[in-house]
């Protein structure tokens, strides 16, 4: 079976470093995503991995552990509009994918004063 | 920065009834998809499609649902008798390529009521 997990709410304060973590268990790997999701609002790309170790972009960087299943999203200098959900997906790999994602349940993270 | 476009924002329609949800993908992007979004839960991969034809599909995506490309432009969701477990935010999503790495970009997404 395909399985994602993530934390379902995280709270950190304005200016601070949040780890936002994912473990999955998929048929296959073909890379892992995290996007960004607003309130009733479309998903948004943030960044992709798919060989273990850290990508960095800006104030936002995801690891990736293949052998462990394991990602995180790190958001540093946290401003008030990072409140938003984050969403863990995992493109599998078996016969005729053409690059449908799996979503984990996303993690709702609020940002305070 | 081109977007991926969804119309109607908000369909309401009665049980049985037909329905057809509309997408513009990004003008030089390939790989066209439709997600699901039932309200709090995760959002669900319902279809791909590229070259004209459907690449890959769910176990959501019975007989009741088909996908077009009626023009170069416009890529459609058709749920021919809706139930009310259809009751979901749809999106559509495009890829410039069909490479791992290709990110998809989605649209803002149709918020479909069943009554």
């Amino acid at each position: 079976g395909q399985n994602i997990d993530q934390p379902t709410e995280m709270t950190a304060t304005e200016g601070a470093i949040v780890q936002i973590n994912c473990t999955y268990q998929t048929s296959g790997f073909n890379g892992l995503f995290w996007y960004q999701q607003h309130a009733g609002e479309a998903p948004t790309f943030l960044s992709y991995n798919v060989l273990d170790g850290l990508e960095e972009k800006g104030r936002f960087s995801s690891f990736l552990s293949r052998s462990k299943g394991y990602s995180y999203l790190l958001l540093k200098e946290l401003q008030m509009k990072d409140s938003a959900s984050y969403l863990c997906a995992v493109r599998p790999s078996y016969g005729g994918s053409q690059g449908n994602l799996i979503f984990g349940k996303g993690t709702k993270l609020s940002v305070k004063p | 920065e081109p977007e991926v476009t969804q119309t109607p924002s908000h369909q309401v329609t009665q049980m049985g009834q037909e329905v057809i949800l509309r997408c513009v993908p990004i003008s030089n992007h390939l790989y066209f998809y439709w997600y699901r979004q039932i309200l709090g839960q995760k959002v669900e991969f319902l279809v791909s499609f590229y070259n004209n034809e459907i690449s890959e599909k769910s176990e959501i995506f019975d007989d009741q649902f088909s996908v077009e490309r009626p023009d170069g432009s416009n890529f459609t969701l058709k749920i021919r008798s809706t139930k009310l477990e259809d009751s979901a935010m749809y999106f559509c999503a495009s890829s410039v390529g069909g490479a791992f790495n290709q990110p998809q970009h989605f649209g803002d997404g149709t918020r479909l009521s069943i009554l």
